[in-house]
């Protein structure tokens, strides 16, 4: 089966602590792993993507095969960072994503 | 360029009845993809059309459909709306690609209410 597990619903932290968001999924080839992130009031866009193993605002992610995991990480939450967070999977035919994990960073 | 656009932004509707929405891509893609988007299941794929001929389908009923014009926009109907087809549906582009690995560009969502 092809899937996307974001287990949390929910992320709060404090400005300045580090942040994680995990991903696990569920995929028998070789997966292909995005990030996508919807700020208050504007679309879906993406924000990073395993394959380029770039960061982007401070975000990056590993795709870890052994876990089957793809959490995202930024080691000091900015409040800007507030946000609706989706991982999604490139499965055989579609676009797969998670449920999605919204990020709260107080001041 | 102009982003996706979609129209309407927003629609009532009542139970029994159909509608249709839009999708205007980026100039210059010719894949447009669409998703229903609820709080409960998250982000659906509903189908994907690429140069008028829909590649892919996601797992929804048949009064789920949709076209693709030669220009690259895209229409989605549904008919016999039913209570839980409430939801944001969300268009997104891309430059073509099948199973590559192109940036999805969404658009703004419709948001579908029925009643």
């Amino acid at each position: 089966a092809q899937r996307v597990t974001q287990p949390e619903k929910l992320l709060s932290v404090f400005k300045g602590a580090p942040v994680e968001l995990k991903c696990n999924y569920s995929y028998s080839g070789s997966p292909e792993l995005f990030w996508y992130v919807q700020y208050s009031r504007q679309r879906l866009q993406l924000l990073l993507r395993h394959i380029s193993r770039e960061s982007i605002k401070g975000f990056t992610a590993d795709l870890n095969k052994g876990e089957t995991s793809f959490h995202l990480k930024k080691p000091f939450a900015q409040e800007e960072d507030s946000a609706m967070y989706y991982c999604a999977l490139r499965g055989t035919d579609k676009l797969i994503f998670g449920t999605g994990t919204r990020l709260q960073v107080f001041p | 360029k102009a982003g996706v656009t979609q129209t309407p932004r927003y629609l009532i509707k009542t139970r029994g009845q159909q509608v249709t929405l839009s999708c205007s891509p980026i100039s210059g893609h010719r894949s447009v993809s669409w998703y229903q988007q609820t709080p409960g299941q998250g982000l659906q794929f509903l189908f994907e059309y690429f140069s008028e001929t829909q590649r892919n389908k996601g797992n929804f009923p048949g009064r789920f459909s949709g076209r693709q014009f030669s220009n690259s926009r895209s229409e989605m109907n549904v008919s016999t709306l039913e209570l839980g087809d409430s939801a944001l549906y969300l268009c997104a582009s891309s430059l073509s690609d099948y199973l590559g690995t192109d940036t999805q560009y969404f658009g703004p969502g419709t948001r579908l209410t029925v009643l």
